[in-house]
């Protein structure tokens, strides 16, 4: 069982414009999220984190959303750069229990310059 | 600060044969996960501790994976014998000690490339 799905594998952009990634989950009961790069040969490194008592957070060039009723979040990055290009992950939590994270599949963004 | 280190990078072994990893969190960190990634999924969480207690153990295979973090601080991970099915990479990743209501990010070790044949 899935409980966070990207169902984009990839995603190209051109440089400049807004490149957006999308996230679901079915757990009601997860109420903290991260958004984590992935670069080849890397470990994955934080991006962006949101609770679930806010629907947007913004760093910068990097913005996520979270709508609570669709069980859906999304990562909004502009302008979009050719080094915004590597796999970005979306994981869900509860801060209660044991803080376990779910990761979903990813997302390959590419950039074009 | 000195990030997670893990070696080794790369490994290559034969079905049946055993393989360990080892992994150095971030100095003072009491949390540390053990991840495995298949080609094409994200990461999923083998083992989770604090300190040196197990916090979460329940997707690990117990009957070839086992796992230990002595003194609280590095761990290895261990897969005997092993199956081609374990080919992923294996992140180790560590975190400051949970706190109540709130999260603390993790940060990733590089990873462990296993190969099985």
């Amino acid at each position: 069982d899935q409980q966070v799905k990207q169902n984009s594998p990839s995603l190209s952009v051109q440089e400049g414009r807004i490149s957006i990634l999308n996230c679901d989950y079915t757990n009601s009961m997860f109420d903290y999220f991260l958004w984590y790069k992935k670069y080849p040969a890397e470990g994955p490194t934080f991006l962006i984190s949101i609770s679930s008592i806010k629907d947007k957070n913004e760093d910068g060039r990097f913005t996520v959303f979270l709508n609570k009723s669709a069980k859906h979040l999304s990562l909004h990055i502009v302008p979009s750069q050719p080094g915004d290009s590597a796999v970005y992950f979306c994981a869900a939590s509860q801060t209660s229990g044991t803080y376990k994270y779910i990761f979903g599949t990813g997302t390959r963004l590419k950039v074009l310059a | 600060e000195a990030g997670v280190a893990q070696s080794p990078r790369y490994k290559i072994i034969e079905k049946r044969q055993s393989v360990a990893f080892w992994c150095n969190p971030i100095s003072g960190h009491a949390t540390l996960y053990w991840y495995q990634q298949i080609l094409g999924q994200g990461p999923k969480l083998l083992i989770q501790f604090q300190n040196n207690g197990v916090v979460d153990d329940s997707q690990l295979p117990k009957d070839r994976f086992s796992a230990e973090r002595l003194k609280g601080v590095d761990s290895t991970l261990k897969i005997q014998p092993a199956k081609l099915e374990d080919s992923a990479v294996y992140l180790c990743a560590s975190s400051p000690t949970m706190t109540s209501g709130g999260l603390n990010e993790q940060f990733f070790g590089p990873g462990t490339r296993l190969t099985v044949l």
